[in-house]
């Protein structure tokens, strides 16, 4: 039973390039979460999404950002002219269910460096 | 709104020592609790999860507990280790859904 997978794994990017991240989630899972660690800083919510939804998106920056989980496929989190702040790990977890007591599974995490 | 402190920010001990490691949140109604543990440039290693109706969790030498009323957990390593270096994160799933973190504890154990 495979975990969360994210790929790439290490992501490098100009300034004004785009940059595409994805999130398989374990088998079951159809809820996916993605988290932003910026350097020497803690991990902030980004986004929540289940299949074709996005539920909760109150963490993503208002541009350049966006989020999808589509019904076939992996969750990607696609960041548009990528900025040198936008450098960070950036975590995706997954869980069988949202609310409640449920355990989020994580992903290794996509490094992104804009050069 | 959901707050998570860690303390302290760093901690260095010789090897062999037992170590205590705090987490504090301000708002007592959680789902639950969990520890993690992240090396440097690497991914997130979950230690232990802690529901809000536990008080505690062990796995081999590490025992987190977690006091809901006072917003307090702990995680208690016995005989510290050199390769148990790393960054000890505690997080928690308040009423929402999302994982509120901490900023982590830098945890250095000198051979």
């Amino acid at each position: 039973n495979a975990g969360v997978m994210q790929n790439p794994r290490h992501l490098v990017r100009r300034r004004g390039q785009e940059a595409r991240l994805r999130c398989s989630p374990m088998k079951g899972h159809s809820h996916v979460y993605w988290y932003r660690q910026l350097p020497e800083e803690g991990l902030k919510f980004m986004v929540y999404l289940q299949k074709e939804n996005i539920i909760d998106e109150s963490g993503m920056p208002k541009e350049r950002f966006s989020a999808e989980f589509p019904k076939e496929g992996p969750s990607i989190l696609r960041i548009q002219q990528v900025v040198r702040g936008d450098s960070a790990a950036y975590f995706c977890a997954s869980s069988p269910q949202g609310q409640g007591v449920h355990e989020q599974y994580f992903g290794p995490g996509t490094r992104l460096t804009v050069t | 709104k959901q707050e998570v402190t860690q303390i302290p920010a760093a901690l260095s001990v010789p090897e062999g020592e037992n170590l205590v490691l705090n987490c504090s949140f301000t708002d007592s109604a959680i789902y639950n609790l969990q520890w993690f543990r992240q090396d440097p440039g690497k991914g997130l290693t979950s230690l232990l999860l802690i529901q809000s109706s536990q008080r505690e969790q062990t796995s081999g030498r590490l025992n987190a507990s977690l006091d809901k009323s006072s917003g307090r957990s702990t995680l208690y390593i016995a005989a510290s280790q050199p390769g148990d270096s790393a960054t000890y994160l505690c997080a928690v799933k308040d009423s929402n859904y999302q994982l509120i973190w901490g900023a982590g504890t830098k945890l250095i154990i000198k051979p």
